[in-house]
């Protein structure tokens, strides 16, 4: 069965210091690879996904990620941090095509001043 | 502007009693999903649904039930509510498989005492 691990359940990070959330996942074919995020009481909003188009995906808030096919990682970047990113981070993969989304525990970013 | 939306937000039950929480969204999507959200777990798929009248069990079905009669709407029942069922439910929609993304409804915080 296909999973999904983001290492690191808190990852806390200074304001204008580069974030990094790592998310692996386990795939034998090529997976549709999604990142999503979660403000305080709210639902789930996209921030990039995977098209398999180009390897570094550019998202919304200035958040990219970078497929590496040999390492199985998806891992998302920020270059700078800002307040606004305090949140939770899901990384989710779309096994086969169903269109059913499996995801990674959750990465809590903490941003401190 | 389409959306989905989920009622109600926040919940209180007794064990044993039967609860619907409703998922109605306007993006006249076919694919509509129940997760529930728990500390360390990430979302987990309850239920999907590809179009009218079509249900799927998802990984964590047991005590959940769901129909389909039309596009707009997906409702989750809890049939003898659970204080394991004590949990955040997301409802989710998408236009298709593969990369689509997948829209999230707010949630529902429901509380089982």
């Amino acid at each position: 069965a296909q999973s999904v691990t983001q290492l690191g359940s808190h990852v806390s990070v200074s304001e204008g210091a580069l974030v990094l959330l790592r998310c692996n996942y386990s795939s034998s074919v090529p997976p549709y690879l999604f990142w999503y995020v979660q403000y305080p009481n709210q639902g789930l909003q996209l921030l990039l996904k995977y098209t398999s188009a180009a390897t570094l995906v550019k998202g919304i808030n200035g958040f990219e990620a970078e497929f590496k096919k040999s390492e199985t990682s998806f891992h998302l970047t920020k270059p700078s941090a800002h307040m606004s990113d305090a949140a939770e981070y899901f990384c989710a993969v779309n096994p086969g095509n169903t269109g059913k989304l499996i995801f990674g525990q959750g990465t809590t970013l903490q941003v401190k001043p | 502007d389409a959306e989905i939306t989920q009622s109600p937000r926040h919940k209180i039950t007794e064990t044993g009693r039967q609860v619907t929480l409703a998922c109605h969204q306007t993006w006249n999507h076919n694919n509509m999903f129940w997760y529930r959200q728990d500390l360390g777990h990430g979302l987990r798929l309850i239920h999907y649904s590809y179009g009218v009248h079509d249900t799927n069990k998802g990984e964590v079905s047991d005590g959940y039930s769901v129909s389909r009669s039309n596009t707009e709407d997906l409702p989750l029942t809890l049939e003898s509510a659970a204080s394991s069922q004590t949990s955040v439910y997301f409802c989710a929609s998408s236009s298709g498989t593969g990369f689509a993304e997948a829209f999230f409804g707010q949630g529902t915080r429901l509380t089982v005492v």
